[in-house]
C-alpha cells in the first residue's frame, strides 16, 4: 500500500531534549516536505527536499533541521525543542514530473509534538 | 511572491444545502491550484487539483472547482452537503515545482 509513515504519532517532551520524527515513503516520490499545522495559522512550511541531499527552508526553518540520506527517508531534527514548537506535523511527498511542478502531495497521518 | 487566501475561516450549512469554500491565490505565473480535506485527527486528502487543463475540476464526493484566472479564485463547491462533509478545508498553490503553499483553512460544519 502506498503510504507516507511517520513516527511516534505522539509525543511529549520537555525544553532541550533533542528529538527525531522520522518519515518514510515507499511511493519513489523525488520531492518530501515537513509541515507544521497550529490553529488558526494552517499549514506551513518547515523544510523540503527535491531529492537525496537537497534541502531547502520553507517558511518556517527556526529551530528544525532535517536530513534527506535516502530517498524514501526524511527525518525532522528538533535539536532543543521549546514550547513553541509544540505543534501537529505532518510529513508529504510527491513525484516531480518532467515540467517540474510537483504533483499532489501524499500527506502520513501526523505527528502531534508537545514540548513542556 | 505565491499567496493564498481562504476568505472563510467556518462556514456553516444545513445538510442538503450547497456549499461553497472561497479561495484566492496570488501567483506570478499559471499555478497548479489543490484543495484538500482533513477530517478529525486524520491527514490531509486530496480532493482536486487543477493542472491547467479544463477551468472545471471534478473531485471526490461530488465536490468540484472552478479556477478563474480573470478573478485569481478557485472555490470549492458542492451542491448538496451531507453530514459527513464536515472537516476542515485547505486550499493550495504550486509553482514553479518548489514549495506548495496553503490557505490557513475553512471548517466547515453541517448541521442537520
Amino acid at each position: 500500500e502506498a503510504q507516507v509513515t511517520q513516527n511516534p504519532r505522539y509525543l511529549i517532551t520537555v525544553t532541550g531534549k533533542k528529538l527525531t520524527v522520522t518519515c518514510s515513503q515507499n511511493m519513489n516520490h523525488e520531492y518530501m516536505s515537513w509541515y507544521r499545522q497550529d490553529p488558526g495559522l494552517g499549514l506551513r512550511q518547515i523544510y523540503y527536499s527535491m531529492n537525496v541531499e537537497v534541502t531547502d527552508k520553507g517558511d518556517v526553518p527556526e529551530g528544525y533541521k532535517v536530513s534527506r540520506k535516502e530517498k524514501r527517508n526524511f527525518p525532522l531534527i528538533l535539536e532543543s525543542p521549546s514550547p513553541n514548537q509544540t505543534s501537529l506535523y505532518f510529513c508529504a511527498s510527491t513525484f516531480l514530473p518532467d515540467r517540474g511542478q510537483t504533483g499532489e502531495l501524499f500527506f502520513g497521518e501526523g505527528s502531534r509534538l508537545t514540548v513542556l | 511572491a505565491q499567496s493564498v487566501t481562504q476568505l472563510d475561516s467556518h462556514v456553516s450549512v444545513s445538510e442538503g444545502t450547497p456549499v461553497l469554500l472561497r479561495c484566492n491565490y496570488s501567483s506570478s505565473y499559471s499555478p497548479s491550484l489543490f484543495w484538500y480535506v482533513q477530517h478529525p485527527n486524520k491527514g490531509l486528502q486530496l480532493l482536486l487539483k487543477y493542472t491547467s487543463a479544463a477551468t472545471l475540476v471534478k473531485g471526490i464526493n461530488g465536490f468540484e472547482a472552478e479556477f478563474k484566472k480573470s478573478e485569481t479564485s478557485f472555490h470549492l463547491t458542492k451542491p448538496s452537503a451531507h453530514m459527513s462533509d464536515a472537516a476542515e478545508y485547505f486550499c493550495g498553490l504550486n509553482q514553479a515545482g518548489t514549495a506548495l503553499i496553503f490557505g490557513k483553512g475553512t471548517t466547515l460544519s453541517v448541521s442537520s
